[in-house]
């Protein structure tokens, strides 16, 4: 079955630093790729939906210039979460749909687990 | 309201006995339903879709009324390997993104 790769898999890093998470899509092309964020004992709330090569669509309330997000093929995304702070630690999961793939169909990444000290 | 709600547990059930979960959604417009799986910080993966006519696959049956808006799961002869967070997920209609409840915590128990 399709596969998406997601790095790193946990992250710990200083407050102020930047954090790049990587999502590929390793055996089929991603069109749509979604960045979700889950805190503990919460659901997964999307953040961001981001096209090949356009800009990403961000939810209300995601702060565009703090995660940003980059889909310049179609195997790979990017979401970059610059000047973290403690608040930003959280899980980090994207998914990938297919060309022609229907909606619901969806291939998820195994998460990045990023903690801010 | 929640746009889609679940009990979030935990339920501590013995091996080999029967559970259920229901879910609600509050956009009657929705389309699709869906119950994933998550185990502790891991992705959610998809344990099946959920049809009007309601659907079994081995152990699991899921249900959809839409009259009142809810969904459930049962699993029968629950195993060990059972012990995972159930998450509801709900396509609205005409949308592209798929909506999560808070998820069900669900442990087996030996």
């Amino acid at each position: 079955g399709a596969v998406v790769s997601q790095h790193p898999s946990r992250v710990i890093c200083k407050s102020g630093t930047s954090v790049k998470i990587e999502c590929r899509s390793l055996d089929f092309q991603a069109t749509t790729m979604f960045w979700y964020r889950q805190f503990p004992k919460q659901s997964l709330m999307l953040m961001a939906t981001s096209n090949e090569g356009s800009k990403a669509t961000y939810e209300q309330g995601v702060e565009k210039d703090k995660f940003l997000i980059n889909h310049a093929s179609l195997t790979l995304s990017t979401l970059t979460v610059t000047s973290a702070h403690p608040e930003d630690s959280s899980f980090y999961i994207c998914s990938a749909r297919g060309v022609r793939e229907p909606n619901e169909k969806l291939f998820f990444g195994s998460g990045t687990q990023l903690s801010v000290l | 309201r929640k746009e889609v709600e679940q009990d979030p547990g935990p339920f501590n059930v013995p091996e080999g006995a029967t559970v259920a979960f229901n879910c609600t959604y509050s956009n009657s417009a929705s389309q699709s339903f869906f119950w994933y799986r998550q185990d502790c910080r891991k992705e959610p993966k998809l344990l099946m879709s959920v049809y009007s006519s309601g659907n079994e696959d081995g152990r699991f049956t899921a249900q959809l009324n839409r009259a009142s808006q809810y969904i459930s799961l049962l699993i029968r002869d629950s195993k060990l390997s059972d012990s995972a967070t159930y998450l509801c997920v709900v396509l609205p209609f005409g949308n592209e993104k798929l909506t999560f409840g808070t998820g069900t915590r669900l442990t087996i128990i030996p």
